[in-house]
């Protein structure tokens, strides 16, 4: 299995424009998460999925954030419109509930100018 | 407080100690995991924890569930170790908690 495959690694953007980020889970996993992390705050968790449907998306910041996984191999993180402070690494990961396994992507790197 | 505290949060050593690295958490878990994070790359897990002792190479990790307390052990510590280590508690295959890590480096 090739991992969690995160494009893009990075992003440069405007402020005010659409930011997609895009990410494959490993295969068979069920469980599968979006994170971000700054200097200040360190990893923090934004939204979570179990079999495709969103249990606990209180992390997510505003309204400007949404996050989609319409199948079991494949989510979207979408910021729009991006604001400078929305520049962080994000992380997707996912996990398997039978073993626990926990895989992270390579992230992708948004910078939001 | 937060839930997950790790200790030291920097630690410099020389090529050949050995290293360890604490993790304390408060609340209760199904598993620890060990994350390794080099400078600008990805976040790799070293370890899934739910008891006991685990070793990989020169990487030896160690849980007390009663105490709430895991340590990341590393022997003849090498410059290709410096990274931040961090220590994330979870329940289940659920979200993780993670603690605020411990940037270590080791000089040659």
């Amino acid at each position: 299995d090739a991992g969690v495959i995160q494009s893009p690694r990075h992003e440069v953007t405007e402020m005010g424009q659409e930011v997609t980020l895009r990410c494959k889970p490993i295969s068979g996993h069920d469980y599968l998460f979006w994170y971000r992390q700054t200097m200040m705050r360190g990893l923090e968790l934004l939204i979570y999925f179990n079999n495709n449907v969103p249990i606990d998306d209180s992390g997510m910041p505003e309204d400007r954030f949404s996050a989609k996984m319409p199948n079991a191999s494949f989510s979207t993180l979408k910021i729009q419109p991006s604001e400078p402070r929305d520049s962080a690494v994000y992380f997707c990961a996912s996990s398997d509930s039978t073993s626990y396994g926990y895989t992270f992507g390579s992230g992708t790197r948004l910078t939001v100018v | 407080k937060n839930e997950v505290e790790q200790s030291p949060q920097n630690l410099t050593a020389q090529e050949g100690e050995f290293i360890t690295i604490n993790c304390s958490y408060s609340v209760g878990i199904s598993a620890l995991h060990w994350l390794q994070q080099h400078p600008g790359g990805g976040i790799v897990s070293l370890f899934m924890l739910s008891s006991g002792k685990k070793k990989h190479g020169r990487l030896i990790a160690t849980i007390n569930i009663q105490e709430k307390h895991s340590s990341l052990h590393i022997t003849a510590s090498h410059p290709r170790d410096s990274a931040v280590y961090i220590c994330a508690v979870g329940q289940g295959a659920q979200k993780l908690v993670f603690g605020q890590g411990t940037r270590l480096t080791i000089n040659p």
